[in-house]
């Protein structure tokens, strides 16, 4: 059973374009949603996360969006840039789960300079 | 700043085979975790530990066993290998208590073949 959906599998954008990741999940215990960005021969690194209590958060130029009624959330890349190519993975966490996360498919994004 | 450090960082095994992937962080962190990624699938938990003596199953742990002697150290086993254990395999550890971030820190994975 795969809790958390994301979408696309690859995506390409061109230098200074906007990227968006997709991902929902069907646990409404899932109280902890980050993303994680790998870079090719490396391991996953947080790259920015996000709690339910809020519908949005924003780090430079990454941002979450939150729906929690609609069971989705977001990552929003502004400006993309060619060393924002990677691999990026949508996660979610119980809260009492000693900190497992789920992750969702992964998705492969290419920025053409 | 060594980190999660996994090894080896590739391998080929025969079928029947048996090795050990090795894993050790040296941030005193409590909770560990083996995840394998495959390509479309994203990463799967294998098996976790949340301390010394203490572990338990994740979500595709067939084929697999673990140990935890140390904090430091948390090494999965394959016995008898198969084609279907063919992956990358990553290593993570997260802190504990309060405050923390609820971030895992990985180390660069193992690549393993099993021809």
């Amino acid at each position: 059973q795969q809790q958390v959906k994301q979408s696309p599998q690859s995506l390409i954008v061109q230098k200074g374009g906007i990227s968006i990741i997709n991902c929902a999940y069907e646990n409404t215990a899932f109280d902890y949603f980050p993303w994680y960005q790998q870079f090719p021969g490396k391991g996953p690194a947080l790259l920015i996360a996000i709690r339910p209590d809020v519908s949005e958060k924003k780090e430079g130029r990454f941002t979450i969006s939150f729906n929690k009624s609609a069971k989705q959330f977001s990552l929003h890349i502004m400006d993309s840039q060619p060393g924002d190519s990677a691999t990026y993975f949508c996660a979610a966490r119980v809260r009492t789960s000693y900190g497992k996360l789920t992750f969702g498919q992964g998705t492969i994004l290419t920025v053409h300079p | 700043n060594a980190g999660v450090t996994q090894t080896p960082k590739f391998r080929i095994l025969k079928i029947g085979q048996s090795m050990t992937l090795q894993c050790t962080q040296d941030m005193n962190h409590n909770y560990m975790y083996w995840y394998r990624q495959d390509p479309g699938m994203g990463l799967k938990l294998i098996y976790y530990s949340v301390g010394a003596g203490i572990t338990d199953k994740g979500e595709v742990p067939n084929g697999y066993n673990v140990s935890r002697s140390t904090t430091e150290d948390f090494p999965l086993r394959l016995e008898l290998a198969a084609p279907s254990q063919t992956s990358v395999y990553f290593c993570a550890s997260r802190e504990t208590g309060t405050p923390n971030t609820g971030e895992l820190f990985f180390g660069e994975g193992s690549r393993l073949t099993v021809l």
